[in-house]
Order: C-alpha cells, then structure tokens, then sequence
C-alpha cells in the first residue's frame, strides 16, 4: 500500500492562479480531509469528505473548493490563489469504523503565492 | 470541541522517560483522546489514542485520570530521533473537525 500520496510537492503560483492540489488513498478509507499548517502553527481543516459525493466545511473553507467523485480521490482546487494561502497542505484519510478512528496522513504539498 | 492545553516546549536527555500533559477540562462524555507526533516536512502521524485508565502500545503509554481532564503521554527511554512536535487532540466519535492545537516541541538532548 502507497497509503496517502499528494502530488505536488512544491508549488509556486502567482496571485490570481488557479490550481489543483491532488490527493489519493489506496486503503479503502472513507473519509477523507484537507488540511493546511502555517508556520509554527498546528493543522487547520479546510474540507473534509464522508464518503463519494459527500464532503462538508472545516473551519477554514474560504478560498477553497473540493470533490469526491471517488472512494480514492480528493482533490482541492484553489480558484485565485492570494498570498494568505501559502502554507503547507496535508490531505489525510482515515476508515472510521470498529472502534479505530485513525487519520493517516500524506507527504503534504508546500504552496508559496506570490 | 473540548480545547487542549499543552507544553510550548520541552527539552529531555537521551535514555529518560519523557512525560507531556495535555489538559482538556471541558471534555465531554463521549470524547477521546488521540497524541500525534510530527517530524519537521511531514504530515501528523498517530501515536496513541484513548478513553479513560492506561493504554499502552508499542511506542507509547497514555495515561487518563478518572476524571478525564487531563491525559498524558509517556515515551520511556526516548532517543534524538523522537525530537518532533506532538499534538494532543479531543474529539468525538461523531465530529470529523478535528482541531490541532500548537503542540508540544519536544527537543532529545545527547
């Protein structure tokens, strides 16, 4: 199992840019969340998915926007990117079931808007 | 969601036992506890979870009064590589918003 993969990496935008950040799990696990930590800063949720075609807000959903038209799928699309969203973003899963409500974590994406 | 307080930081020496207490005074009945750890450049990974008493597992111990306002994590014996940011979270089984606090920067010294 890959577990949690997030591509890109890095990325660098210019303000007003779009783009997509991309986030897949092969674990089978029905949730699934974006997360962003700012410097020095403990983890923000951003959107968070209960299953295929289901997701809600975190508590900071502004600027963002996501889909989840698959189990293995979440990605998070930033529509004009500005310089409050540079920040470190993490996608995570987790399978919610049998007691175990585990949140496992991607390698995470580094977004810098300038 | 109940709000936690921990350490800013905390320094210990190779070979001890380190302890970082989380508080959480209004957490509710059907709460948990969860302790990550964080190594710079990488996402959150879990560590221990768990109600109320003990609960051990291969890294760690967490230990919760009767009172459950408290809890706190125990690593015997750490070395330089648990240097790393741990996070004590409270949530509940039916709400998905986590909230990490600034965690605890724990610092291994030689």
């Amino acid at each position: 199992n890959a577990g949690v993969t997030q591509t890109p990496k890095f990325r660098i935008l210019k303000i007003g840019q779009s783009m997509t950040l991309q986030c897949a799990q092969d674990m089978n696990h029905n949730y699934m969340y974006w997360y962003r930590q700012d410097p020095g800063m403990g983890l923000k949720l951003i959107y968070y998915s209960v299953g295929a075609g289901i997701t809600d807000k975190g508590e900071v959903p502004n600027g963002y926007n996501v889909s989840r038209s698959t189990t293995e799928d979440f990605p998070l699309r930033l529509e004009l990117a500005a310089p409050s969203q540079t920040s470190v973003y993490f996608c995570a899963s987790s399978y919610r079931a049998g007691g175990d409500y585990t949140q496992y974590f991607g390698p995470g994406t580094r977004l810098t808007v300038l | 969601l109940a709000k936690t307080t921990q350490p800013i930081s905390m320094d210990s020496y190779e070979g001890q036992e380190v302890n970082i207490t989380c508080s959480h005074n209004n957490i509710a009945t059907n709460d948990y506890i969860t302790w990550y750890q964080q190594f710079p450049s990488q996402g959150p990974r879990f560590i221990i979870q768990g109600y109320k008493t003990k609960v051990t597992n291969e890294v760690a111990s967490l230990f919760i009064p009767a009172d459950r306002k408290s809890s706190t994590l125990s690593l015997p014996r750490v070395s330089l590589s648990d240097t790393a940011v741990y996070y004590c979270l409270v949530s509940n089984f039916g709400n998905e918003k986590l909230t990490f606090g600034t965690g605890t920067r724990l610092t291994i010294i030689p």
